[in-house]
């Protein structure tokens, strides 16, 4: 499977636990993204890479969000101390750089409780 | 708070049919808008693009129809098939110094019957 795989794909803690998810895009591709899902709306932008910089962060991202990807390959997204409003979707794609066709993985499913 | 789950547009048509799904933008200054199709469990999946030196673009069952002047988007599909149940979001690429990030709109949900 070439595609853009995310891990793990569900996810339950605990109010004030931190989480990590990770993220294979398509080895190709230069661009990285992550985005957060929540019912019944569209995925809202957090932040972007291209290749190992990180280029732009949405306000949304709080100082208990941090996201890296250490060799311009695979990316991690950490949470730390959630709360229960961080429940959502949180999504994955990749790109190659200039191109609006972002390849999204299936999302990691993060439940707060 | 707004459950907006419960109030996501709903467009149901009958196979075979034509389905037109709107979408309108607010920032004239966008350049660059996308649909994609998101099916329930799975992450979202282009469809089409369209630049804005363009009215209309079409794909394979797919049009998109730009409208600047009142800064509307139009995804046509055609011979709706049940395989295209799915909720449909327009994307506009980000503004100003929002070069790399796509904006999204809340979404249509089409169901198709058989």
């Amino acid at each position: 499977d070439t595609g853009v795989s995310q891990d793990p794909r569900h996810k339950i803690t605990k109010r004030g636990q931190n989480v990590t998810f990770r993220c294979d895009p398509i080895s190709e591709h230069n661009r990285l993204y992550w985005y957060r899902q929540t019912l019944g709306q569209g995925p809202e932008f957090l932040t972007y890479f291209q290749n190992e910089a990180q280029l732009e962060k949405s306000r949304l991202l709080s100082d208990r969000f941090s996201a890296e990807r250490p060799k311009g390959s695979f990316s991690t997204l950490e949470i730390q101390r959630t709360e229960q409003g961080d429940s959502a979707m949180y999504l994955c794609a990749s790109s190659f750089r200039g191109s609006g066709e972002l390849f999204f993985g299936e999302g990691s499913r993060l439940t707060v409780l | 708070g707004e459950s907006v789950g419960l109030h996501l547009p709903t467009l149901s048509v009958q196979e075979g049919d034509n389905s037109i799904i709107n979408c309108a933008y607010s920032n004239s200054a966008s350049d660059y808008f996308i649909w994609y199709k998101q099916e329930s469990g799975k992450g979202p999946q282009f469809i089409i693009d369209i630049r804005s030196n363009m009215d209309k673009r079409q794909g394979q069952r797919v049009t998109v129809l730009l409208n600047k002047t009142v800064k509307h988007l139009s995804l046509q599909i055609a011979a709706t098939q049940p395989g295209d149940s799915a909720v449909y979001f327009c994307a506009e690429k980000g503004y100003g110094g929002s070069q790399g990030n796509l904006i999204f709109g809340k979404g249509t949900k089409l169901s198709v019957k058989p």
